[in-house]
C-alpha cells in the first residue's frame, strides 16, 4: 500500500522567500506529525494534530514556522522569511498504534 | 517526560562482525520501546519493538530485549552486512503522542 509521501524532495531558496512543504499521509491514520533533521543531528518534534483537536504547536523553533492540516488529511508546513539555519531535513509521520510511518522527508537548503 | 540515551558514533564495523548499539532510556508507566532505521536518504522506518519486559523483537537479523530491570532495549546483530550501514534510532514511548527519539547512531559497515 501507500506509505507516506512529501513533496518536493529537495528545495533550495533563497534567505527570506517563504516555502511550503507537503505531506500525505498513510490514508486513515489520525496521526500526523512534522519534525526537522538537522546534519548529523536527531529528530526535533515541530508540530503534532490529532484528528479534528486543535494541533500540538509546542515544537515550532519561531512564528515563521507554522502548518495546517486539511480534511484530516494532507498537511502543509510553511517557514516564511527562511533563515540559513532553517536549512534541514523536514521529516513528516503518520501513526497508527504507536508506530510511526516516516516520508521520505524535504531537504530544505536556505542559500 | 520520557528520555533516552544511546551511545555514541559512528560505529565503525567489518563485515560479519557482532553488533551492540546501546540504548537505556527513562519513562512513566511501562513504554513500548522501538527502533527506527534511517538508510541513507530517505526517512526513517521501523526496524522492530517490543512491548513488555523480556519481550524481544527481532527483524532482518536484528534484535533487542526488554529489560525493565535495567531500563534497556540494547539493539544487536550477530553479523553485519554492508546494507546495514544506516542511523539507527531508539525511542520509547511511555503513552505520550509526542515520541522520543534518541539522537540516532551511525553504523558503518565496511567490506
Amino acid at each position: 500500500g501507500a506509505g507516506v509521501s512529501q513533496s518536493p524532495s529537495n528545495k533550495v531558496t533563497e534567505k527570506g522567500k517563504d516555502v511550503e512543504l507537503r505531506c500525505d499521509p498513510i490514508s486513515g491514520h489520525t496521526a500526523l506529525y512534522w519534525y526537522r533533521q538537522s546534519l548529523g543531528q536527531g529528530l526535533e518534534f515541530l508540530i503534532y494534530f490529532q484528528g479534528n483537536s486543535a494541533p500540538d504547536k509546542s515544537g515550532l523553533p519561531s512564528d515563521r514556522f507554522s502548518a495546517e492540516r486539511t480534511g484530516g488529511s494532507v498537511s502543509t508546513l510553511t517557514i516564511q522569511r527562511t533563515q540559513q539555519e532553517d536549512s534541514a531535513v523536514y521529516l513528516c509521520a503518520s501513526s497508527s498504534a504507536e508506530t510511526q510511518y516516516f516520508g521520505p522527508g524535504t531537504r530544505l537548503l536556505v542559500l | 517526560g520520557d528520555s533516552v540515551t544511546q551511545m555514541e558514533g559512528p560505529v565503525t564495523l567489518s563485515e560479519e562482525a557482532f553488533l551492540t548499539i546501546n540504548c537505556t532510556y527513562t519513562a512513566t508507566g511501562y513504554p513500548s520501546l522501538f527502533w527506527y532505521v534511517q538508510y541513507p536518504g530517505e526517512g526513517l522506518q521501523l526496524l522492530l519493538k517490543a512491548t513488555k519486559a523480556d519481550d524481544k523483537g527481532s527483524n532482518k537479523g536484528f534484535e533487542a530485549t526488554y529489560r525493565k530491570e535495567t531500563t534497556s532495549f540494547h539493539l544487536e546483530k550477530g553479523s553485519v552486512q554492508v546494507s546495514d550501514s544506516a542511523v539507527y534510532f531508539c525511542a520509547p514511548n511511555g503513552g505520550s503522542y509526542i515520541p522520543t527519539f534518541g539522537r540516532g547512531t551511525s553504523l558503518i559497515v565496511h567490506p
